[in-house]
């Protein structure tokens, strides 16, 4: 059983048009992460969201918590190409200092 | 550069070789973990590390996989006898820990891309 979900799992899209990508747990969670990766290299950390109902904004990305603390989104304004690159959200519970991650989202943004 | 770095970036090895990566961490980071990840998955979690101490370990980590950390700093993750099923990113990241709680933000390094044939 999956812990965290992710979806969709790819999407390609024009340059200029929004999106949302969305990370759901069975599980209540005590923070959760998002992170970029590209190709051949580690996941960048974009942000970390602790409180329930928390919105955080990075420029033209805006993460969402949700208020019982088991999902979260990351919309994405205007998408340009170099926003390509694999969505990762990462969750960590309670209990322990594991984190577990999601399959991730796989953005293509076409000029 | 103070980021995590790891070493090699890429490991290529026949089937039955020993394989050691080293993987060293932000220096004022006491926590360390290790990270695989396979083509199309996000990262599976295989160890962790406060300080010295292994404190948490994956059922994922066979007895052919073994990882240290001897002076609290950096780290190895070796793998004995590779597979092929073995091939991966294998990835580390550091955090600044605190007494429980704190929502412990991790940087990971760029990899180590393992293939064996």
């Amino acid at each position: 059983t999956q812990l965290l979900e992710q979806s969709p799992q790819f999407l390609s899209i024009q340059e200029g048009e929004n999106l949302t990508v969305y990370c759901n747990s069975s599980s209540v969670f005590s923070s959760l992460q998002w992170y970029r990766q590209e190709p051949g290299e580690g996941p960048v950390l974009l942000v970390t969201v602790v409180t329930g109902g928390e919105v955080k904004k990075l420029k033209r990305l805006t993460f969402q918590f949700g208020d019982a603390r088991k999902d979260s989104s990351l919309h994405i304004t205007a998408a340009q190409p170099g926003d390509t690159g694999l969505y990762l959200c990462a969750l960590r519970l309670f209990t322990g200092n594991q984190f577990y991650f999601g399959t991730g989202t796989s953005l293509t943004v076409i000029p | 550069d103070t980021g995590v770095s790891q070493n090699p970036r890429h490991k290529i090895t026949k089937r039955g070789q020993n394989v050691t990566f080293r993987c060293d961490p932000i220096s004022e980071h006491n926590r360390l973990y290790w990270y695989r990840q396979t083509l199309g998955q996000g990262p599976e979690f295989l160890t962790y590390f406060q300080n010295e101490a292994q404190l948490e370990k994956s059922r994922l980590l066979s007895d052919r996989f073994s990882a240290e950390r001897p002076k609290g700093s950096f780290s190895t993750l070796e793998i004995q006898r590779t597979e092929q099923g073995d091939s991966a990113m294998y990835l580390c990241a550091s955090s600044l820990g605190s007494g429980g709680g704190a929502h412990n933000e991790q940087f990971f390094g760029p990899g180590t891309r393992l293939t064996v044939l």
